[in-house]
């Protein structure tokens, strides 16, 4: 068990550019989050999927937002026309609900700046 | 969607001292979590409690939910204690954070 991966760590583009990011889970673990984290606030949840369905969308995720999780394994998450407001780190996080905890485990984040 | 307050915002501890954190709470749960964030950005894991007392070594959680809130109580705290910790809940699918409380841990 490695733990969930993200990737990139770190992304610098410029407005109006598109990027992605991708999120590697835990193993086995059939819930995958989104979240975005901007200084000082604690993280915002953006979407979730339960294998490969996405099952809910905050109303924070814009028509640039989209997000897959294509065979239930890794997900990623694109941003188009990016914004210098999309500053911010986003969180993957994974868990299983075959225990009743259902535990979210984290990523360590992607930093995106937007200049 | 559920408000969460935590206090106190912001918090400095000489080691070896406690604490308690708060987690207030809008409406009725069935999932409350503690997460602590390293300097670095990790997300770590406390505690699983709806409700209940948890202990884990230094740390202990209490949460009433018929009075949503919470307690994360540290005791005999360290320097790799600092950080800052967030209390989520679950409504639906989605899980809303506090605003966190910013603990600076000072030998």
């Amino acid at each position: 068990d490695t733990g969930v991966s993200q990737d990139p760590r770190h992304k610098i583009t410029k407005r109006g550019q598109n990027v992605t990011f991708r999120c590697d889970p835990i193993s086995e673990h059939n819930r995958l989050y989104w979240y975005r984290q901007t200084l000082g606030q604690g993280p915002e949840f953006l979407t979730y999927f339960q294998n490969e369905a996405q099952l809910e969308k905050s109303r924070l995720l814009s028509d640039r937002f989209s997000a897959e999780r294509p065979k239930g394994s890794f997900s990623t998450l694109e941003i188009q026309r990016t914004e210098q407001g999309d500053s911010a780190m986003y969180l993957c996080a994974s868990s299983t609900n075959d225990s009743p905890q259902e535990t979210q485990y984290f990523g360590p984040g992607t930093r995106l700046l937007v200049l | 969607g559920i408000q969460v307050e935590q206090s106190p915002p912001d918090l400095i501890l000489q080691e070896g001292a406690n604490s308690t954190l708060r987690c207030n709470f809008s409406d009725s749960v069935n999932n409350l979590q503690w997460f602590h964030q390293n300097p670095w950005g990790q997300l770590i894991n406390l505690f699983y409690i709806p409700s209940g007392t948890k202990q884990n070594g230094r740390l202990s959680a209490t949460t009433v939910a018929t009075e949503r809130y919470s307690l994360l109580y540290i005791s005999s705290s360290q320097t790799t204690d600092s950080g800052v910790y967030f209390c989520a809940v679950v409504s639906g699918n989605q899980f809303y954070f506090g605003t966190g409380t910013s603990l600076t841990v000072i030998p």
